[in-house]
C-alpha cells in the first residue's frame, strides 16, 4: 500500500527566504506526482505535475523534483512571500487514483 | 470558465440525520471524484465516476454513504444516517481524462455533525 509522508508538518519563515518542502513515498510505481496548494476554506489548486519519466518541473518561483528510485520529491519555493502562506500537499497518481500526503502548513510572515 | 461548483459550502446537522452534497463539474469533464478530508489530513478518495459509471467506490462506506451521477454531469453524495465521525470536508473534483490527467477541485462542503 502506497504511503505518502510530508515533512515538515508546519513551517514558519520570514519573507524572502528560500525553502524546501519534502515528500516521500513507499511505492515507486507511479504515473505522476503533483503538488497542490490549499488555502483555508478553499479547494486544492494544482501547482506542478511531474510525469514519472521527468525529473523536475518549474513554474515561476516554484520548482519540483522527483526521484523515484529514492521515493522522494521536493518542492522548492524561491524568495517566499506572505501570499505563499497555505498548506502544500503532494499527491501520487497511480492507476487513476491520487494518494495524498498530510501536507505542510506554511506561514510566511512579513 | 467556471470551476467545479459545490453546494452547500457549510452544513451543520444532528447525528442520525441525513445530508446530501451536490457537485457540478467543469463542463466537458467526464471524470468526477468525491474526496473526504479530515482536519489536518490529505484528501482520501471516496468514489470516482467515468461518465455515469462508478469505476472505483472501494473506499465508500456503503452502509451509510451513497452517490449518484445521473446523466454523467452533476453528482450527489449522500450520508444517511450521519455519525459524529463524519464531520469533515467533502471535496469534489473533475478531470478531462487522458494522461497526464490534472484534477480540478471545488471549494468543498464542510460538514459538522453534532
Amino acid at each position: 500500500k502506497q504511503e505518502v509522508t510530508q515533512i515538515p508538518a508546519a513551517l514558519s519563515v520570514p519573507e524572502g527566504e528560500n525553502l524546501v518542502l519534502n515528500c516521500s513515498f513507499t511505492d515507486s510505481a507511479i504515473y505522476n506526482l503533483q503538488w497542490f496548494r490549499q488555502d483555508p476554506g478553499k479547494g486544492l489548486t494544482s501547482l506542478l505535475l511531474i510525469q514519472s519519466s521527468q525529473r523536475e518541473q518549474t513554474s515561476g518561483r516554484l520548482n519540483a523534483s522527483l526521484d523515484k528510485s529514492s521515493g522522494r520529491s521536493t518542492l522548492y519555493i524561491a524568495a517566499s512571500q506572505p501570499g505563499d502562506s497555505a498548506t502544500y500537499l503532494c499527491a501520487l497518481d497511480n492507476t487513476d487514483k491520487l494518494i495524498f500526503g498530510t501536507g505542510t502548513r506554511l506561514q510566511v510572515f512579513p | 470558465e467556471a470551476g467545479v461548483v459545490q453546494s452547500p459550502r457549510y452544513k451543520i446537522i444532528e447525528k442520525k440525520q441525513p445530508v446530501a452534497f451536490w457537485c457540478n463539474p467543469i463542463s466537458g469533464h467526464n471524470t468526477l471524484y468525491w474526496y473526504l478530508q479530515n482536519l489536518g489530513q490529505g484528501p482520501e478518495l471516496l468514489i470516482r465516476y467515468e461518465n455515469e459509471e462508478a469505476v472505483d467506490d472501494s473506499q465508500l462506506p456503503k452502509d451509510r454513504f451513497s452517490a449518484e451521477r445521473l446523466k454523467g454531469v452533476d453528482s450527489t453524495l449522500k450520508i444517511q444516517p450521519a455519525e459524529l465521525g463524519d464531520s469533515a470536508v467533502y471535496l469534489c473534483a473533475s478531470s478531462p481524462g487522458g494522461q497526464p490527467d490534472t484534477q480540478y477541485f471545488g471549494p468543498g462542503t464542510r460538514l459538522t455533525v453534532l
